[in-house]
């Protein structure tokens, strides 16, 4: 079974621009979560989604969004980026068997300058 | 809210010998998840060993094991017969045992070196 795909892996954008990830979940899972990993913030949880629909959102303000397709296929959206927005962008998606364990993929790197 | 606590940034440990990573968390929910995750470098991260916490038997995944103490609120992972390829983060995670709650929260991360 392929494992969590994230899409791009690395991108550089300028503040001010947009930004969309994908991720593509193991085949089965229909939950996704992300987060953001930065060296001084550690591992952050920005939202959940399942069966297409946000569950649950961590703080992070607005400029922050998300989506999830019918295939359960996800999207995350950073609008006007910041400097700070430069990050590892994870993605996992959750296991069927009830056990809580999350699957990660290998991350999108995303610079801001 | 659940806040996760690992207060040593940095471990080193020689090959073949045995070593504990440290984690608290706070929580007032009775029915969770722990985990530890490592996080080799520029890799994914991957999970090594999972605790439910009305499981009280300690997990065992090989070589590594898990020490909880749910009245302590402390979760340890021991990695016995440490191996070159343990170096990485390893980051200690927490999650509610609640249906649509799939938040996990994170320690702030130990990196681990294994020496030859």
């Amino acid at each position: 079974k392929a494992g969590v795909t994230q899409t791009p892996r690395y991108l550089i954008k300028t503040r001010g621009q947009q930004v969309t990830l994908s991720c593509s979940p193991i085949s089965g899972h229909r939950s996704v979560s992300w987060y953001q990993q930065t060296p001084g913030q550690g591992l952050q949880f920005l939202f959940e989604y399942f069966s297409e629909t946000q569950r649950n959102k961590g703080n992070f303000p607005g400029r922050f969004s998300g989506r999830q397709f019918s295939n359960s296929r996800s999207e995350m959206n950073v609008s006007t980026l910041e400097l700070g927005d430069s990050a590892l962008y994870l993605c996992a998606s959750t296991g069927t068997s009830g056990r809580g364990e999350q699957f990660f993929g290998p991350g999108t790197r995303l610079t801001v300058l | 809210a659940q806040t996760v606590t690992q207060s040593q940034p940095e471990m080193s440990v020689q090959e073949a010998e045995t070593v504990t990573l440290s984690c608290t968390y706070d929580t007032s929910e009775n029915n969770y998840y722990l985990f530890w995750y490592k996080q080799p470098p520029s890799r994914q991260m991957i999970l090594v060993i999972r605790q439910e916490a009305y499981k009280q038997q300690n997990a065992t995944e090989n070589r590594f094991s898990v020490n909880f103490q749910k009245a302590a609120k402390s979760f340890s992972l021991k990695i016995s017969d440490s191996q070159l390829g343990d170096t990485a983060m390893y980051f200690c995670a927490f999650m509610k045992h609640d249906l649509g709650m799939d938040d996990m929260r994170f320690g702030a991360g130990t990196r681990l070196t294994v020496k030859p």
